[in-house]
């Protein structure tokens, strides 16, 4: 069955600190790729996406995320927090043959000043 | 153009007592979606639908029921409340199959407790 890791459950980090969360999915066909985020007390918004093409996307507030097919992975990268940036991040994916967009469990970001 | 809106935000239920959650769109979108969102275990699809009539099953359907029988409304009905559902829903709907598009957009979640 599909499925996806995101190993770091929950990051705490400085400010200007790099950042670099971990999504790893089990499935072989093709994919289209996700990062959400959620922000306290909001609801979920998209971060960036991957569909095809260059392998590194770039989406909103500096962050970028590498879709690297051999491993499986699409690990979302920034490369100076900032205390705004503290929210739960959730990696998705979608594989066409089955039409469902699987999430993963999240990972909860602390960012301090 | 309200977006995606949920009824109620928060709700407290006793174990049996059925109830229904509202979501409804004004966006014209065919596909919508339910999920929970429980800590350490990310947002889990329960049910879908492409279309006024379609509905699916997601994930986690056993203990949920949907219908679509407009494009605007989906509601989720639970039938029997237990403890395990207690949860945080949300909704969400989007033009195509929300694998497919970057458009999928999310309500503003109801925080349930079943006690």
């Amino acid at each position: 069955a599909q499925s996806v890791s995101q190993h770091n459950h929950h990051v705490i980090l400085s400010e200007a600190a790099s950042l670099e969360l971990g999504c790893n999915y089990s499935y072989g066909g093709t994919v289209n790729l996700f990062w959400y985020v959620q922000y306290p007390g909001q609801h979920l918004q998209l971060l960036l996406k991957y569909f095809s093409g260059d392998p590194l996307v770039k989406g909103i507030k500096g962050f970028e995320a590498e879709f690297i097919k051999s491993k499986f992975s699409f690990n979302l990268r920034k490369p100076s927090v900032q205390w705004s940036d503290t929210a739960e991040y959730f990696c998705a994916v979608y594989a066409y043959n089955t039409d469902k967009l699987i999430f993963g469990t999240g990972t909860r970001l602390q960012v301090f000043p | 153009n309200a977006g995606v809106t949920q009824t109620p935000k928060f709700q407290v239920l006793k174990t049996g007592q059925s109830m229904t959650l509202q979501c409804a769109q004004d966006m014209n979108h065919e596909y919508m979606s339910w999920y929970r969102q429980d800590p350490g275990m990310g947002l889990r699809l329960i049910h879908y639908s492409v279309g006024a009539g379609i509905t699916d099953q997601g994930e986690v359907p056993n203990g949920y029921n949907v219908s679509r029988s407009t494009t605007e409304d989906f509601p989720l009905r639970l039938l029997s409340a237990a403890p395990s559902q207690t949860s945080v829903y949300f909704c969400a709907s989007s033009y195509v199959s929300p694998g497919e598009t970057d458009t999928q957009y999310f309500g503003p979640g109801t925080r349930l407790t079943v006690l």
